[in-house]
């Protein structure tokens, strides 16, 4: 069974601009992970954060984490046309097994 | 950099027949996953490894899904007898619990007919 929802399933922007995805999910978590997947191809780790953590940065990636409400958000700052992709949340729980959601599509247009 | 190396690539069979996925991990990660990709159902967990010993096989029809490590260099998935609706994507990854995120391999792309 699926942990993470994301939120929304699709989202279209032009590029330059900026992209938030939102994930929530049902359990307690070790941590939150964020992945993207090109079509076609396996999926590449973005960034972790911690369930200690509440917010880390990489690149033009920005990732929240609320714990209390059970949901994270990923926001791609200056979208390009490369960021077309799905992305994913993926949850490792009291089980150390890793969860994913069912992915939101986003497209940047040129 | 290194990489999870899944084989094979794509493979077609018939109905009935015996199917088996392999993935080799990166020299040193302790957590193999398997996952299945489909439209319908997205990225399903099937099964995982620590330290080569299976953790969690929930995810996988028991009765025609195997799931084996059978050293550190290998993990493999098979299928057998195979059915239509067993085609997908098949994703293994792997990485060191606890830090930094997972690798995944390329996928085997299978189609039962």
């Amino acid at each position: 069974s699926q942990q993470g929802e994301e939120d929304p399933q699709a989202l279209s922007i032009q590029e330059g601009e900026n992209a938030t995805m939102n994930c929530s999910y049902k359990t307690s978590i070790n941590n939150l992970q964020w992945y993207r997947q090109n079509s076609g191809r396996g999926l590449v780790h973005l960034i972790l954060i911690r369930s200690n953590e509440r917010e880390k940065h990489s690149g033009r990636l920005r990732v929240t984490l609320d714990t209390s409400k059970k949901s994270s958000s990923l926001l791609i700052t200056a979208s390009r046309a490369a960021d077309t992709a799905s992305y994913f949340c993926a949850t490792d729980d009291e089980n150390n097994d890793m969860r994913f959601g069912a992915g939101t599509r986003l497209t940047v247009k040129p | 950099d290194a990489r999870v190396t899944q084989t094979p690539r794509d493979k077609v069979t018939e109905m009935g027949q015996e199917v088996t996925m392999r993935c080799q991990p990166i020299l040193g990660h302790n957590t193999v996953f398997w996952y299945r990709q489909t439209m319908m159902q997205g990225l399903e967990l099937l099964a995982y490894f620590r330290n080569r010993a299976p953790l969690d096989d929930s995810g996988m029809p028991k009765d025609r899904f195997s799931a084996e490590m059978p050293d550190a260099t290998l993990a493999t998935l098979k299928i057998q007898p195979s059915e239509p609706r067993d085609s997908a994507v098949y994703f293994c990854a792997s990485g060191l619990m606890g830090t930094d995120g997972y690798t995944f391999g390329s996928g085997t792309r299978l189609t039962v007919v």
